[in-house]
């Protein structure tokens, strides 16, 4: 199975700052990567997928870079509404896998 | 647009087996361009990704739960179920339906459902 680590598993900002969220996988997997966000009691839901492509109705302040191994979810201009759960997912090989996920607070 | 809809029991027995149906409306389960499939998350906890099927039959499956899992589809109604056998406490979850773009990521995710294990 691939491993997907996230990095921090918490992480404090302000409102209207930037912050950056890192993901590795244990095994190179192109850029076989999605990102989600996931509020309390709801669903997750999807903002990147192929490590940099936003999906639809995805603000532009969520981007995404990375191939291989190491990838990164950038958000910009935080607002309140940002602040919630972050998960990676490799879709490469089966068994798929997600991060242990990141949780953003405001400070 | 397309949505998706848990339906089963949310409490189970110890020892039964879990039973979970996804509704799909808004679009037909017999694409030829997507995967139907469940993930789960315990309590306070991180998303466990459990099987994937396509309308024609192929399934992928965690082997972490292969032996219990059975995932079906029925595209009459537009439906795919999940079947987990022998529960235990460890099963307590959320569980999701979703669908995921052949060869590619999820894109829609159902509400979720909880389903408890207990007596």
């Amino acid at each position: 199975d691939i491993q997907m680590t996230q990095s921090p598993s918490s992480l404090s900002a302000s409102v209207g700052d930037r912050v950056t969220i890192t993901c590795r996988a244990s095994q190179g997997i192109s850029n076989y990567l999605a990102w989600f966000q996931q509020r309390p009691g709801k669903a997750p839901k999807s903002l990147i997928y192929g490590a940099s492509s936003l999906q639809s109705g995805v603000p532009s302040k969520f981007s995404g870079s990375g191939s291989g191994t190491d990838f990164t979810l950038t958000i910009s201009s935080l607002q309140p509404e940002d602040f919630t759960t972050y998960y990676c997912q490799q879709y490469y090989s089966y068994p798929i896998t997600f991060g242990q996920g990141t949780r953003l607070e405001i400070k | 647009q397309l949505q998706l809809q848990e339906s089963g029991p949310g409490l189970v027995k110890p020892s039964e087996t879990l039973s979970l149906t996804c509704t799909v409306s808004g679009g037909s389960i017999s694409s030829n361009s997507h995967f139907w499939g469940w993930i789960r998350q315990p309590p306070g906890q991180g998303l466990e990704w459990i099987a994937n099927i396509y309308y024609g039959g192929t399934t992928y499956y965690n082997p972490s739960l292969k032996s219990r899992v059975t995932i079906s589809v029925d595209t009459s109604k537009n439906q795919f179920s999940l079947k987990l056998s022998s529960v235990t406490a460890a099963d307590t979850a959320v569980y999701y339906c979703a669908r995921r773009i052949y060869s590619g990521h999820v894109d829609y995710w159902g509400q979720g459902t909880l389903v408890t294990v207990s007596s």
